[in-house]
């Protein structure tokens, strides 16, 4: 039962191009998104994060968009830099859980192609 | 920049033994994560853990887990038992609220 779903395994973008992530949930219950970003024998390192009362966060060049109707988030990273590639997981927590266990994606690769 | 820190970053052993991760997590943090990543597979949660005990643990997460928090520093992640498919990458992560900020995993392989 895959509660969030990242239906691209892989991406490749021009470097100085826009990248754009994308992410579906299924679980209504879900009230806060986080970005991360994983290179190989590291672990998660946290992007970004938004609550579902917002549709737009931006932290310098990643901006992350939530459509709730549609159960949807997107992350946009401008302009891509090689520095970028990386493995990015989508994550959603349902805060009113008692827990604030992460629920992740399987994740996008990202190549970034100077 | 304070990080969570793991040791070991490898630990292999062999099938039935018992292994003992260990975790110093970010100091002024308040919820205290164990997250484990089989090879190809997502990243998948195991237990939270807050004011001192657990506050939710997952189906993965059976007797043969147990955590603790032993000073105001440490914390580990025990597995009585070792199976095969207990090999995986094992990260511990910790939070002030929602962001949890993870460690550089354990790799576990167990023979």
């Amino acid at each position: 039962d895959q509660q969030v779903k990242q239906n691209s395994p892989s991406l490749s973008v021009q470097e100085g191009r826009i990248s754009i992530l994308n992410c579906d949930y299924t679980n209504s219950m879900f009230d806060y998104f986080l970005w991360y970003k994983k290179y190989p024998a590291e672990g998660p390192t946290f992007l970004i994060s938004i609550s579902s009362i917002k549709d737009k966060n931006e932290d310098g060049r990643f901006t992350v968009f939530l459509n709730k109707s549609a159960k949807h988030l997107s992350l946009h990273i401008v302009p891509s830099q090689p520095g970028d590639s990386a493995v990015y997981f989508c994550a959603a927590i349902d805060t009113g859980a008692g827990s604030y266990q992460l629920t992740f994606g399987k994740g996008t690769k990202l190549s970034v192609i100077p | 920049e304070p990080e969570v820190t793991q040791t070991p970053s490898h630990q292999v052993t062999q099938m039935g033994q018992e292994v003992i991760l260990r975790c110093v997590p970010i100091s002024n943090h308040l919820y205290f994560y164990w997250y484990r990543q089989i090879l190809g597979q997502k990243v998948e949660f195991l237990v939270s853990f807050y004011n001192n005990e657990i506050s939710e643990k997952s189906e993965i997460f059976d007797d043969q887990f147990s955590v603790e928090r032993p000073d105001g520093s440490n914390f580990t992640l025990k597995i009585r038992s070792t199976k095969l498919e207990d090999s995986a990458m094992y990260f511990c992560a910790s939070s002030p609220v929602y962001e949890q900020y993870f460690g550089p995993g354990t790799r576990l392989t167990v023979t």
